[in-house]
């Protein structure tokens, strides 16, 4: 099974509204955190937010936010007022075994985000 | 302070030659990992590394490729004999000890034609 999943290949939406990233994951780990990372076209990677597995609230880093429902074991990227900046290739990613030495981070696919006037 | 540095940023090679890449860590960073990006996927993990230790490289294909991240200076993606395959991003991010997050150098693009 895939570890991190991200159905929409591409999303559009319109300057200043807002728009939801989807992202699920996969692990039996009780202890995980997970990431979103914008690409955007000049190639660097540009962490944006964390959850980890243990926080009672969903993260939140200015327009950026993470609708984090552990039940479902889903960790969607929430940005409010989206901009023409913000059109970017979208990565979430996963750490597991926080507590362990294991430390490397599983990436998904990613979703293409485009911003239009 | 300067973040994780990654030279060269773009590179060429001609099949069968062998490629260095090179990744300085964030000042007070002790853990550098290295990924690849092929394109239009995502990043996969290919090794992470202590100073002067390998910690783990189960992403690493076992042939023409090699790791080091020694006591003094950058750390090293070698990649002997390349082929058209090898093309892609790659990758270095650094993080201090105990950290959760990463921060992730510019990457190098090599190209092996």
């Amino acid at each position: 099974a895939q570890k991190i999943t991200q159905t929409q290949p591409g999303m559009f939406v319109q300057e200043k509204e807002a728009v939801t990233l989807d992202c699920t994951y996969d692990t039996s780990d009780p202890s995980y955190g997970l990431f979103w990372y914008k690409q955007p076209s000049s190639g660097e990677m540009i962490f944006l937010i964390y959850q980890g597995s243990y926080d009672q609230q969903n993260a939140t880093e200015g327009r950026y936010s993470l609708n984090f429902q552990k039940a479902r074991k889903s960790a969607n990227l929430v940005i409010s007022a989206s901009q023409l900046g913000d059109s970017a290739m979208y990565f979430c990613a996963m750490r597991e075994d926080l507590t362990g030495t294991a430390s490397k981070l599983t990436f998904g696919t990613g979703t293409r985000l485009q911003v239009t006037l | 302070n300067a973040g994780v540095m990654q030279n060269p940023r773009h590179l060429v090679r001609r099949r069968g030659q062998e490629a260095r890449l090179r990744c300085s860590p964030m000042k007070g960073h002790s853990h550098v990992y290295w990924y690849r990006q092929l394109p239009e996927e995502g990043l996969k993990f290919m090794v992470y590394l202590q100073k002067e230790n390998i910690i783990d490289e189960s992403g690493m294909p076992k042939e023409r490729f090699s790791a080091e991240f020694p006591k003094e200076g950058p750390s090293i993606l070698r990649i002997q004999q390349v082929v058209r395959g090898d093309s892609a991003a790659y990758f270095c991010a650094s993080s201090p000890e105990g950290a959760q997050g990463y921060t992730f150098g510019s990457g190098t693009r090599l190209t092996v034609v």
